[in-house]
């Protein structure tokens, strides 16, 4: 069985602009959380998808974004690039609401020149 | 309000000594914990979960954490530490009515021969 799978590995982008970071998640899984790992700062909550809907996200501008798409794969967005936004972005999946495991894919790393 | 302290940033053991990574937490609820390891340039693996069951937790490769209600601790333990152990550590909570995981700053544990 496949597990999470997260494109691309790297991303090398100059302040100002987009990023778009894509995920699916284990087959069966409806929920995808997004986590940003920045040097120094831990795992830090972004976004939680649901069934195609934003159920919660951390305490990041609205600048960051995304979507999950019928077959629940997700895609997270990043605009107006600074270059602390630079990290390891990483995509879990989950069978239903947490409290379960996360299974995480290997993370997209994400560099703001 | 739900969180974690790592108490240790780096542990430093030799090959075949005990592993002790230390975890405190806060939370208002009844919490569910985990202890997730992350190996270079890898995603998150987890390692065991408590769903409040037995207060000793058995995981994988040997390890295994204690839930202490009393002390507020959920500490990672194993009697006897592998080269391939050396990784990053992160104690993770989640409260049963919340909808994401909190993560420790993590541990980096570091075998020598």
């Amino acid at each position: 069985e496949a597990g999470v799978t997260q494109s691309p590995t790297h991303l090398i982008k100059t302040r100002g602009q987009q990023a778009t970071l894509r995920c699916s998640p284990i087959s069966g899984h409806t929920s995808v959380y997004w986590y940003q790992q920045a040097l120094g700062l831990g795992l830090q909550f972004l976004l939680w998808y649901d069934e195609g809907e934003e159920r919660n996200r951390g305490n990041f501008p609205p600048r960051f974004s995304g979507r999950q798409f019928p077959n629940y794969s997700s895609e997270l967005n990043v605009n107006a690039l600074e270059l602390e936004d630079s990290a390891l972005y990483l995509c879990a999946s989950s069978y239903g609401r947490i409290g379960g495991e996360l299974f995480f894919g290997e993370g997209s790393r994400l560099t703001v020149l | 309000a739900q969180s974690v302290t790592q108490l240790d940033s780096h542990v430093s053991v030799s090959e075949g000594t005990p592993v002790l990574l230390r975890c405190n937490y806060s939370s208002s609820y009844s919490p569910s914990l985990f202890w997730y390891v992350q190996h270079p340039n890898k995603g998150l693996q987890l390692l065991l979960k408590y769903t409040s069951a037995a207060t000793l937790v058995k995981g994988i490769n040997g390890f295994e954490a204690e839930f202490k209600k009393s002390e507020t601790s959920f500490h990672l333990t194993k009697p006897s530490a592998h080269m391939s152990d050396a990784a990053e550590y992160f104690c993770v909570v989640s409260e049963n009515s919340g909808y994401a995981l909190n993560f420790g700053k993590g541990t980096s544990l570091l075998v020598t021969p």
